[in-house]
Protein backbone atom coordinates (compact mmCIF):
# COMPACT_ATOMS: atom_id res chain seq x y z
CA UNK A 1 0.00 0.00 0.00
CA UNK A 2 1.19 3.50 -0.66
CA UNK A 3 2.48 5.11 2.51
CA UNK A 4 1.80 9.41 2.85
CA UNK A 5 4.17 10.91 4.81
CA UNK A 6 3.82 14.61 5.57
CA UNK A 7 6.23 17.54 7.10
CA UNK A 8 6.57 18.79 9.66
CA UNK A 9 4.40 17.26 12.24
CA UNK A 10 3.96 20.83 13.67
CA UNK A 11 4.69 24.08 13.17
CA UNK A 12 4.40 28.04 15.02
CA UNK A 13 3.94 30.73 12.63
CA UNK A 14 3.06 34.20 12.93
CA UNK A 15 0.11 36.01 11.68
CA UNK A 16 0.50 37.23 7.92
CA UNK A 17 3.09 34.18 7.60
CA UNK A 18 3.33 32.28 3.92
CA UNK A 19 3.05 28.42 5.86
CA UNK A 20 4.15 25.37 3.24
CA UNK A 21 3.45 21.84 4.09
CA UNK A 22 4.49 18.94 2.31
CA UNK A 23 3.44 15.44 1.37
CA UNK A 24 5.29 12.40 0.23
CA UNK A 25 3.46 9.52 -1.40
CA UNK A 26 6.10 5.98 -1.25
CA UNK A 27 5.24 5.92 -5.13
CA UNK A 28 3.55 7.65 -7.40
CA UNK A 29 -0.23 9.00 -7.48
CA UNK A 30 -0.16 11.73 -10.30
CA UNK A 31 -2.65 13.84 -9.31
CA UNK A 32 -4.62 12.03 -6.88
CA UNK A 33 -4.30 14.11 -3.49
CA UNK A 34 -6.16 16.20 -1.60
CA UNK A 35 -6.04 18.27 1.66
CA UNK A 36 -8.05 18.69 4.76
CA UNK A 37 -8.44 20.78 7.14
CA UNK A 38 -9.53 20.05 10.66
CA UNK A 39 -10.29 21.89 13.60
CA UNK A 40 -10.70 20.50 17.27
CA UNK A 41 -14.26 18.34 17.83
CA UNK A 42 -15.14 19.54 13.78
CA UNK A 43 -15.51 17.48 10.67
CA UNK A 44 -12.46 17.35 8.48
CA UNK A 45 -12.98 19.77 5.79
CA UNK A 46 -11.84 19.46 2.42
CA UNK A 47 -9.80 21.96 0.87
CA UNK A 48 -8.41 21.22 -2.13
CA UNK A 49 -8.77 18.13 -4.88
CA UNK A 50 -6.87 17.03 -7.66
CA UNK A 51 -3.11 18.38 -6.23
CA UNK A 52 -4.13 22.06 -6.88
CA UNK A 53 -7.83 22.69 -7.33
CA UNK A 54 -9.64 24.60 -4.91
CA UNK A 55 -12.22 23.56 -3.44
CA UNK A 56 -15.38 25.93 -3.74
CA UNK A 57 -16.16 28.39 -0.85
CA UNK A 58 -12.29 27.80 0.15
CA UNK A 59 -10.33 31.15 0.59
CA UNK A 60 -7.73 31.93 -2.16
CA UNK A 61 -5.23 32.27 0.35
CA UNK A 62 -4.46 28.22 0.26
CA UNK A 63 -3.65 27.20 -2.89
CA UNK A 64 -1.64 23.01 -3.69
CA UNK A 65 1.08 22.21 -5.85
CA UNK A 66 2.69 19.08 -6.92
CA UNK A 67 2.28 15.62 -8.86
CA UNK A 68 3.92 12.28 -8.90
CA UNK A 69 5.15 11.54 -5.21
CA UNK A 70 5.87 15.46 -3.20
CA UNK A 71 2.84 17.85 -2.87
CA UNK A 72 2.63 21.54 -0.91
CA UNK A 73 0.14 22.91 0.60
CA UNK A 74 0.92 26.56 1.09
CA UNK A 75 -1.29 29.27 3.10
CA UNK A 76 0.01 32.45 2.13
CA UNK A 77 -0.71 34.61 4.40
CA UNK A 78 -1.90 32.86 7.84
CA UNK A 79 -5.17 34.46 9.67
CA UNK A 80 -5.78 33.07 13.09
CA UNK A 81 -8.99 31.05 12.04
CA UNK A 82 -6.31 28.41 10.32
CA UNK A 83 -5.61 27.13 13.47
CA UNK A 84 -5.77 23.48 13.16
CA UNK A 85 -4.50 19.86 11.85
CA UNK A 86 -4.31 19.49 7.94
CA UNK A 87 -4.31 16.11 6.24
CA UNK A 88 -3.20 15.22 2.72
CA UNK A 89 -4.80 12.13 1.80
CA UNK A 90 -3.88 10.05 -1.36
CA UNK A 91 -6.91 8.39 -3.82
CA UNK A 92 -4.95 7.04 -6.58
CA UNK A 93 -6.37 3.71 -6.07
CA UNK A 94 -8.84 2.30 -3.57
CA UNK A 95 -7.12 2.54 -0.15
CA UNK A 96 -7.66 6.43 0.82
CA UNK A 97 -4.62 6.82 2.66
CA UNK A 98 -3.87 9.67 4.79
CA UNK A 99 -1.31 11.54 5.81
CA UNK A 100 -0.40 11.50 10.31
CA UNK A 101 -1.41 15.38 10.38
CA UNK A 102 0.47 18.70 10.44
CA UNK A 103 -0.52 20.85 13.25
CA UNK A 104 -0.72 24.24 13.05
CA UNK A 105 -0.64 26.84 15.56
CA UNK A 106 -0.10 30.59 16.19
CA UNK A 107 3.19 31.92 17.34
CA UNK B 1 -28.56 19.61 1.13
CA UNK B 2 -26.14 16.78 0.97
CA UNK B 3 -26.46 15.07 4.27
CA UNK B 4 -24.83 11.88 5.48
CA UNK B 5 -26.35 10.72 9.27
CA UNK B 6 -24.26 7.93 11.13
CA UNK B 7 -26.01 5.91 13.37
CA UNK B 8 -25.42 2.43 15.30
CA UNK B 9 -22.44 3.24 17.41
CA UNK B 10 -21.77 2.79 20.99
CA UNK B 11 -19.97 0.65 23.83
CA UNK B 12 -19.29 -2.55 22.98
CA UNK B 13 -17.07 -5.26 24.93
CA UNK B 14 -13.95 -6.49 23.38
CA UNK B 15 -14.37 -8.72 20.50
CA UNK B 16 -18.32 -8.09 20.16
CA UNK B 17 -19.63 -6.87 16.99
CA UNK B 18 -21.60 -4.24 16.28
CA UNK B 19 -22.69 -2.64 12.91
CA UNK B 20 -22.78 0.99 11.62
CA UNK B 21 -25.31 2.91 9.35
CA UNK B 22 -24.94 5.70 7.09
CA UNK B 23 -28.35 7.47 5.13
CA UNK B 24 -27.55 9.88 2.58
CA UNK B 25 -29.47 11.99 0.99
CA UNK B 26 -28.96 15.16 -1.51
CA UNK B 27 -26.64 13.47 -4.31
CA UNK B 28 -27.12 10.98 -6.58
CA UNK B 29 -25.60 7.78 -4.33
CA UNK B 30 -25.70 4.93 -6.50
CA UNK B 31 -23.00 7.12 -8.67
CA UNK B 32 -20.74 7.67 -6.14
CA UNK B 33 -18.19 5.60 -4.47
CA UNK B 34 -18.48 5.41 -0.65
CA UNK B 35 -15.89 5.60 2.53
CA UNK B 36 -15.59 4.84 6.07
CA UNK B 37 -13.04 6.82 7.78
CA UNK B 38 -12.16 6.52 11.83
CA UNK B 39 -10.40 8.59 14.28
CA UNK B 40 -9.20 7.71 17.54
CA UNK B 41 -9.55 9.81 20.71
CA UNK B 42 -6.49 12.55 20.02
CA UNK B 43 -5.14 10.79 16.83
CA UNK B 44 -5.31 11.42 12.92
CA UNK B 45 -8.03 10.38 10.35
CA UNK B 46 -7.46 6.88 9.35
CA UNK B 47 -9.27 5.34 6.12
CA UNK B 48 -10.71 2.05 6.88
CA UNK B 49 -12.73 1.01 4.08
CA UNK B 50 -14.26 2.19 1.19
CA UNK B 51 -16.85 0.52 -2.00
CA UNK B 52 -17.50 1.37 -5.26
CA UNK B 53 -20.31 2.59 -6.82
CA UNK B 54 -22.25 -1.04 -7.66
CA UNK B 55 -20.42 -2.79 -4.49
CA UNK B 56 -18.32 -4.60 -6.72
CA UNK B 57 -15.16 -3.65 -5.08
CA UNK B 58 -14.22 -3.11 -1.85
CA UNK B 59 -11.21 -1.93 0.09
CA UNK B 60 -10.30 -2.22 3.47
CA UNK B 61 -6.70 -0.84 5.53
CA UNK B 62 -5.07 -3.69 7.04
CA UNK B 63 -6.26 -3.34 10.63
CA UNK B 64 -9.65 -4.18 9.89
CA UNK B 65 -9.15 -6.17 6.93
CA UNK B 66 -11.10 -10.09 7.60
CA UNK B 67 -12.99 -8.54 10.58
CA UNK B 68 -14.53 -5.58 9.17
CA UNK B 69 -17.23 -5.64 6.24
CA UNK B 70 -18.27 -2.73 4.05
CA UNK B 71 -21.48 -2.44 2.31
CA UNK B 72 -23.98 -0.39 0.97
CA UNK B 73 -27.68 -0.27 -0.47
CA UNK B 74 -28.79 2.04 -3.27
CA UNK B 75 -32.07 1.33 -3.19
CA UNK B 76 -32.03 2.59 0.62
CA UNK B 77 -29.39 5.18 0.10
CA UNK B 78 -27.17 3.45 2.74
CA UNK B 79 -23.99 2.38 3.55
CA UNK B 80 -23.18 0.27 5.95
CA UNK B 81 -19.75 -0.83 8.32
CA UNK B 82 -20.04 -4.41 9.86
CA UNK B 83 -17.45 -4.66 12.54
CA UNK B 84 -16.76 -8.02 13.93
CA UNK B 85 -13.73 -9.60 16.54
CA UNK B 86 -13.64 -5.70 17.73
CA UNK B 87 -10.32 -4.68 19.68
CA UNK B 88 -10.18 -1.47 22.23
CA UNK B 89 -8.20 -0.04 18.71
CA UNK B 90 -10.69 0.05 17.28
CA UNK B 91 -12.37 2.94 19.61
CA UNK B 92 -12.32 6.14 17.57
CA UNK B 93 -15.01 8.39 15.78
CA UNK B 94 -15.81 6.47 12.78
CA UNK B 95 -17.47 9.06 9.78
CA UNK B 96 -19.28 7.99 6.65
CA UNK B 97 -18.19 10.06 3.76
CA UNK B 98 -18.79 10.68 0.19
CA UNK B 99 -16.23 9.53 -2.33
CA UNK B 100 -15.27 9.53 -6.15
CA UNK B 101 -17.85 10.67 -8.73
CA UNK B 102 -15.74 10.92 -11.63
CA UNK B 103 -13.16 12.89 -12.39
CA UNK B 104 -12.55 16.30 -11.78
CA UNK B 105 -15.26 16.00 -9.37
CA UNK B 106 -14.47 17.02 -5.54
CA UNK B 107 -14.35 14.05 -3.40
CA UNK B 108 -14.79 13.43 0.87
CA UNK B 109 -16.14 17.29 0.57
CA UNK B 110 -19.27 15.89 2.84
CA UNK B 111 -19.04 14.13 5.79
CA UNK B 112 -21.25 12.85 8.05
CA UNK B 113 -21.40 13.76 11.94
CA UNK B 114 -19.40 11.14 13.05
CA UNK B 115 -20.30 8.11 15.13
CA UNK B 116 -18.60 6.76 18.84
CA UNK B 117 -17.41 3.58 18.95
CA UNK B 118 -16.66 2.31 22.38
CA UNK B 119 -14.95 -0.81 22.59
CA UNK B 120 -14.13 -1.68 26.80
CA UNK B 121 -14.90 -4.09 29.22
Amino acid sequence: DIQMTQSPSSLSASVGDRVTITCRASQGISKYLAWFQQKPGIVPKLLIYAASTLQSGVPSRFSGSGSGTDFTLTISSLQPEDVATYYCQDYSGGPRTFGQGTKVEIK
Amino acid sequence: EVQLVESGGGLVQPGGSLRLSCEASGFSFSRHSMSWVRQAPGRGLEWVADIIRDGSEKYYVDSVRGRFTISRDNAKNALYLQMNALTVEDTAVYYCAKDWGGPDLPLFECWGQGILVTVSS
